[in-house]
């Protein structure tokens, strides 16, 4: 079974773009979690998503949106970018609930200048 | 105060010692979760628990839901066990928080 696959792994943005990050979980997989790892704060969770659903969400700002597609594969947008937002983000699939062991992706690592 | 408490924050020791990572949360729990993660950062999950003890390998996870506390055992450490352990323990809100993380370096 092919694991969780993140697009693209490294990306480099200037303040003010903005940024769509895709996420594929493990065939079979209904729930996504997306993650923000910075030195800094470390990791914290931004949403997770359930048949095409927001179920969770974390202390961010509307600035980070997602959305899950009939197929499961989600994606994560980030406008207008701040500085600080530079980080590596983390999605993890897992079968029917986050509550069920996640499996992680490789992770897309956004600079932003 | 973080609601999640990783110690030590780092630890190196010499090929063969037994490791104990300790974490410590103060919020109402419905699981832990011990990850790994490796330079480059990908993250591995190693156990999930609720209660009691769970063995893998050499690794053993352990966890006291009263005293709020579990720990993160190796045995027999190997220099391929260097990397950090994170602590994550999901709320009833059904989010996850995450410890600091621990960095082990292990050398042969």
């Amino acid at each position: 079974k092919a694991g969780v696959t993140q697009t693209p792994r490294y990306l480099i943005k200037t303040r003010g773009q903005q940024v769509t990050l895709s996420c594929s979980p493990i065939s079979g997989h209904r729930s996504v979690s997306w993650y923000q790892q910075t030195p800094g704060q470390g990791l914290q969770f931004l949403f997770e998503y359930f048949s095409e659903t927001q179920r969770n969400k974390g202390n961010f700002p509307g600035r980070f949106s997602g959305r899950q597609f009939s197929n499961s594969r989600s994606e994560m947008n980030v406008s207008t970018l701040e500085l600080g937002d530079s980080a590596l983000y983390l999605c993890a699939s897992s079968l029917a609930s986050s509550q069920n062991e996640q499996f992680f992706g490789p992770g897309t690592r956004l600079t932003v200048l | 105060k973080n609601e999640v408490e990783q110690s030590p924050q780092n630890l190196t020791a010499q090929e063969g010692e037994f490791i104990t990572i300790n974490c410590s949360y103060s919020v109402g729990i419905s699981a832990l979760h011990w990850l790994q993660q490796h330079p480059g950062g990908g993250i591995v999950s190693l156990f999930m628990l609720s209660s009691g003890k769970k063995k893998h390998g050499r690794l053993i996870a352990t966890i006291n839901i009263q005293e709020k506390h579990s720990s993160l055992h190796i045995t027999a450490s190997h220099p391929r066990d260097s990397a950090v352990y994170i602590c994550a323990v999901r709320t009833g809100a059904q989010k996850l928080v995450f410890g600091q993380g621990t960095r082990l370096t292990i050398n042969p």
